[in-house]
């Protein structure tokens, strides 16, 4: 599968809890980004990657959240402390490394806060 | 603040019509428009994307972007069942790489 992969697709955590959701991109794409869908809205970006680099996090919210993507390895969103309101389907998108093109989403981590 | 609007949804057509969906963004330097079709429960799938002024054709879709107006539309020829899902306008540009999204227009096409 050349596709975006997501894991875990499904993810429950009690609140307090650290939730951690990786991506790892198409083969040949070197850009990162990750949006959240809450229940009935659209999605919203939150962050855009390269390797080792974030380039624009101005979607993410100031604490608890944070992301990366290392040299080797997939991408990382990471929830500390997750409140009931984390509650969303958390997607991935990448696109190669050429001005304008297309980014193609993964199949979403669902994350629901006891 | 981009901001992309969608009309306000739900869509519903009979097989084999044409279903007409339009979007519109507010920022005038956005330059990449794309349409992704999201079923429920899954996630966003690109179908067209459209770059220049005019018509793009793919199949039965077609994109239609109009720059002076701030307007991009998506028309599906043939409306099939199967294309019963969440239309997502999402525009691109002015520096950002980052994906705007409009609130989506929810299609049924009725057998």
């Amino acid at each position: 599968n050349a596709g975006v992969m997501q894991n875990p697709r499904h993810l429950v955590r009690r609140r307090g809890q650290e939730a951690r959701l990786r991506c790892s991109p198409m083969k040949g794409h070197s850009h990162v980004y990750w949006y959240r869908q809450l229940p009935e809205e659209g999605l919203k970006f939150m962050v855009y990657l390269q390797k080792e680099n974030i380039i624009d996090e101005s979607g993410m919210p100031k604490e608890r959240f944070s992301a990366e993507f290392p040299k080797e390895g997939p991408s990382i969103l990471r929830i500390q402390q997750v409140v009931r309101g984390d509650s969303a389907a958390y997607f991935c998108a990448s696109s190669p490394d050429r001005d304008g093109q297309p980014q193609h989403f993964g199949d979403g981590t669902r994350l629901s806060i006891l | 603040q981009k901001e992309v609007e969608q009309n306000s949804g739900p869509l519903s057509v009979p097989e084999g019509a044409i279903a007409s969906l339009n979007c519109t963004y507010s920022d005038r330097v956005s330059q990449s428009f794309f349409w992704y079709r999201q079923y429920s429960g899954k996630s966003p799938e690109l179908i067209m994307s459209i770059y220049s002024n005019g018509d793009k054709e793919d199949g039965r879709f077609t994109a239609q972007l109009n720059k002076a107006s701030q307007y991009v539309s998506l028309l599906i020829r043939d409306s099939q069942p199967s294309d019963s899902a969440t239309y997502l306008c999402a525009v691109k540009g002015g520096g950002s790489e980052k994906l705007v999204f409009g609130k989506g227009m929810k299609l049924t096409v009725n057998p």
